[in-house]
């Protein structure tokens, strides 16, 4: 089952624009994971928010997390053709035995020129 | 540094068949998880193997099965095929802390077809 769910589920904008991507979970997390992935490929690391990291910056990326509200946002700003792609929030929750990271439903983003 | 490496990359399979797959992990990363990407169900852990022992596990039928091998390659193993096993199996491995996977690096996928 998926822990992460995602929002919207596609997005659509011009070069240029930024795009905002928010994801929700249920239960408590060591570590939030964002992850981009071109059409049928593997999937690529972003960037990782540690449970007690409020924001974090990579780039053109900008990821916040709330931990209270258990939601997370990616931020693309000046988005690019190239950044047309699905994104995934990730979580990195304790499972009693080991750490786990589950995938939310991912964010089709397409961007135009 | 060589990244992650699954093979075959593409495979046709009959019903009731079995097939294996392959994944080569980053030189010095001991932990490798696998996943099954589909359209309807998305990214589902399906396992994760650490110095040769399954640390975690999905739910997922006993058919789907893995296991690693010392040099941190594992294999993956899914018997009696369904038409619904059709899917993206991407493999992932990580240098691991703690316990913790921290951040993946993935394989380009075995995409496997069941006719």
């Amino acid at each position: 089952s998926q822990q992460g769910e995602e929002d919207p589920q596609a997005l659509s904008i011009q070069e240029g624009e930024n795009a905002t991507m928010n994801c929700s979970y249920k239960t408590s997390i060591n570590n939030l994971q964002w992850y981009r992935q071109n059409s049928g490929r593997g999937l690529v690391h972003l960037i990782l928010i540690r449970s007690n990291e409020r924001e974090k910056h990579s780039g053109r990326l900008r990821v916040t997390l709330d931990t209270s509200k258990k939601s997370s946002s990616l931020l693309i700003t000046a988005s690019r053709a190239a950044d047309t792609a699905s994104y995934f929030c990730a979580t990195d929750a304790w499972t009693g035995t080991a750490s786990k990271l589950t995938f939310g439903t991912g964010t089709r983003l397409q961007v135009t020129l | 540094k060589a990244g992650v490496t699954q093979t075959p990359r593409y495979l046709i399979k009959t019903r009731g068949q079995q097939v294996t797959l392959s994944c080569s992990p980053i030189s010095g990363h001991r932990s490798v998880s696998w996943y099954q990407q589909t359209p309807g169900q998305g990214l589902q852990f399906l396992f994760e193997y650490f110095s040769e022992t399954q640390r975690n596990k999905g739910n997922f039928p006993g058919r789907f099965s893995g296991r690693q091998f010392s040099n941190s390659r594992s294999e993956m193993n899914v018997s009696t095929l369904e038409l619904g096993d059709s899917a993206l199996y991407l493999c992932a491995s990580s240098w691991d802390s703690n316990g913790a996977p921290g951040e993946l690096f993935f394989g380009e996928g075995s995409r496997l077809t069941v006719l």
